[in-house]
């Protein structure tokens, strides 16, 4: 079935620099959307782009659309501590069940 | 403005014990419905959907079950439970389908 799939799995950096995630799926949607979790905690919707949409900006957050090769990025600039946390791409099925399908995320650390 | 509780927040049981995980949902009506379970370290799979009272879509087959009693309020089950059940259990309702989904804080599991 379709997935979005993140990449990379976990990636470490410093406060003050940009982190880029991207994701991949394999059928026609009608958007995607991101999400974040804390450790142990539920889940936070970020931003959802619409398929006919190629760009959307959300404070410090940047989200990117190529349907052309089915992939996403979510681009987190002038990173914080904070941002610590496990980042999600939801995509539906592109049909009328509207169910998202949630890829294994990744695993952001941004050391102090 | 929109709630959604889970409870318990953890929970231990023995294997072939029975389960139920209460979800509410408050200043909404008329909500999609979702259940989730994340393995460790892995996304989430949809267990259960519901656009209505009584109305139950399974995902996944299994010895988990769902009920929708009253419009906001959706109970996950099981009769007896396996130690593959063990996770972490997450409830999410949206207004319409593809638009953004919101969580709830979860229930961690231990089957043993």
């Amino acid at each position: 079935s379709q997935q979005g799939e993140e990449d990379p799995q976990a990636l470490s950096i410093q406060e003050g620099e940009n982190a880029t995630m991207n994701c991949s799926y394999k059928t026609s949607i009608n958007n995607l959307q991101w999400y974040r979790q804390n450790s142990g905690r539920g889940l936070v919707h970020l931003i959802l782009i619409r398929s006919n949409e190629r760009e959307k900006h959300s404070g410090r957050l940047r989200v990117t659309l190529d349907t052309s090769k089915k992939s996403s990025s979510l681009l987190i600039t002038a990173s914080r501590a904070a941002d610590t946390a496990s980042y999600f791409c939801a995509t539906d099925h592109g049909g009328s069940q509207g169910n998202l399908i949630f890829g294994k995320g990744t695993k952001l650390s941004v050391k102090p | 403005s929109q709630t959604i509780h889970q409870w318990p927040a953890t929970l231990v049981q023995p294997v072939g014990s029975p389960l139920s995980l209460e979800c509410t949902v408050e200043g909404t009506s008329n909500p999609n419905l979702y259940w989730y379970r994340q393995a460790a370290g892995r996304g989430l799979q949809l267990l259960f959907y519901s656009v209505g009272i009584g109305q139950i879509s399974s995902e996944v087959p299994q010895n988990l079950s769902a009920s929708r009693p009253q419009d906001r309020q959706f109970i996950l089950s099981s009769k007896k439970l396996l130690l593959s059940d063990s996770g972490f259990y997450l409830c999410a309702w949206s207004k319409q389908i593809y638009n953004e989904q919101f969580f709830g804080p979860g229930t961690r599991l231990t089957v043993l």
